[in-house]
């Protein structure tokens, strides 16, 4: 069946590094979508992706869904602690529901 | 005023209880989900319900009963408690199937089963 894997699991940066989290499917996708969850909350959408090559930014996140539409990437410019949390891409599952990878968790250090 | 609100946000039960999880949304949105987090953070989509459709995710124990009584509430039933069942769960919901639009997740409900 279809995966998603995203790697790395987890992610510790000094404030003002930068981060990249990688989001793979063993399949191609129609659309992906990116969720950040922050500790102790739910998880909050962030954006999705359709188009094959696709690049959206939203301020310091830049978002990429890959040529060949299986795989995608979240990077974010300068950390602040503001960014701490999971960060969650999420693929179509047998053309419904939803499949959550397992997220990256990322620590920043002030 | 919220979304997508679950009650409770913290239930504590021992096992072979049954229990229930609300779930509403105001969204006026025509699918609702459960998840499932474990403590390793992995979300695991339990049901979607959409338009009197129910799809479940083949690996939900048929302990875990899904009911609807209107578009605006996916409550959870959970019979026969078992100490695996300790997660969060999360409510959400979007407009049409998701992948279409964004999901808007409740706040979820810690369950703990002792």
């Amino acid at each position: 069946g279809q995966q998603v894997m995203q790697i790395p699991q987890y992610q510790h940066v000094q404030e003002g590094e930068d981060f990249t989290t990688y989001c793979n499917s063993s399949t191609t996708l129609s659309n992906i979508q990116w969720y950040k969850q922050r500790p102790g909350g739910h998880p909050v959408f962030l954006i999705q992706l359709v188009k094959s090559g696709e690049v959206k930014k939203q301020k310091r996140l830049t978002f990429q869904f890959g040529e060949a539409k299986k795989n995608s990437s979240l990077h974010i410019t300068a950390t602040q602690t503001t960014d701490v949390g999971t960060y969650f891409c999420a693929g179509p599952h047998r053309g419904q529901n939803f499949v959550f990878g397992p997220g990256t968790r990322l620590s920043v250090l002030p | 005023d919220t979304a997508v609100s679950q009650t409770p946000k913290y239930l504590v039960t021992q096992m072979g209880n049954d229990k229930s999880i609300k779930c509403e949304q105001n969204l006026g949105h025509d699918t609702m989900y459960w998840y499932k987090q474990d403590s390793k953070k992995f979300l695991k989509i339990m049901f979607s319900y959409n338009n009197k459709e129910l799809i479940i995710n083949e690996t939900v124990p048929n302990r875990f009963s899904p009911k609807s009584p209107d578009k605006a509430h996916l409550n959870l039933h959970i019979n026969s408690l078992e100490l695996g069942d300790s997660a969060v769960y999360f409510c959400a919901s979007s407009q049409g199937r998701q992948g279409r639009t964004e999901a808007f997740f409740g706040q979820g409900t810690r369950l703990t089963v002792v």
